[in-house]
């Protein structure tokens, strides 16, 4: 079972930022938070992860909470091309098979005109 | 970063007839791949880790027998199922960890949609 949870759906204007939660209280010392997104039909697509500091790349920024219980993806300017369902999960990060991802039920984000 | 690719990209077969699904990573090597299936307007559920040059390790309620994996190669996986019927008609989708430098990252292919008459 996954060990996150998210709210089933958000809406967002087009380039205004989009914050998308996800809860984790029961993550481990030793687990990531990872973000995935999915665009309907498609695989899904890595954009983001930590341990514990806040991250930031060029698709999204990543903040995590102090205690570690929970995270907040943004993208800071959202585009149309941005609407996809959103995956927050937690996973060790200590190769071969503990590379596997167990997706919850993840957040569909519908950007608006 | 790193492409992952499925072949082919849909197949429509007959009930009892056998699919095969190819994932290959392009541009680096996965001694690991995945396999997820995702049923419609459901989340992915992971099917299977696929290990170079050994057996594949399949999840809770997966029948080995029906869905066959081989890893044959460092850049190759093959999904088989077995006498397909309609209820395995799915979106299957492999994933693979990036390369060095990107082993944080999961690389997934584009996806198989498989349709079962």
């Amino acid at each position: 079972d996954a060990k996150t949870t998210q709210p089933p759906s958000m809406d967002c204007a087009e380039g205004r930022a989009a914050n998308l939660p996800c809860n984790h209280s029961t993550i481990s010392g030793n687990e990531y938070v990872y973000w995935y997104r999915q665009i309907h039909s498609q695989g899904p697509q890595y954009i983001i992860h930590g341990l514990k500091n806040n991250e930031t790349n060029e698709m999204a920024s990543l903040i995590i909470t102090e205690d570690r219980k929970s995270s907040t993806l943004i993208l800071p300017h959202a585009t149309l091309r941005d609407t996809a369902v959103y995956y927050c999960i937690v996973s060790p990060n200590s190769g071969g098979s503990n590379y596997k991802l167990t997706f919850g039920k993840g957040t569909l984000l519908t950007v608006n005109p | 970063g790193a492409v992952v690719s499925q072949h082919p990209s849909w197949v429509i077969c007959k009930s009892g007839t056998s699919v095969k699904i190819e994932c290959r990573s392009l541009d680096f090597q996965a001694t690991t791949m995945f396999w997820y299936r995702q049923f419609p307007k459901q989340s992915l559920m992971l099917m299977a880790t696929s290990n170079e040059g050994s057996k594949a390790t399949y999840e809770q309620g997966v029948e080995k027998d029906k869905f066959l994996i081989n890893h044959a190669s460092l850049t190759l996986s093959t999904l088989t199922v077995t006498s397909a019927h309609p209820e395995d008609s799915s979106f299957y989708i492999c994933s693979a960890p990036g390369g060095p430098g990107e082993i944080n990252e999961q690389f997934f292919g584009p996806g198989t949609r498989l349709t079962v008459l």
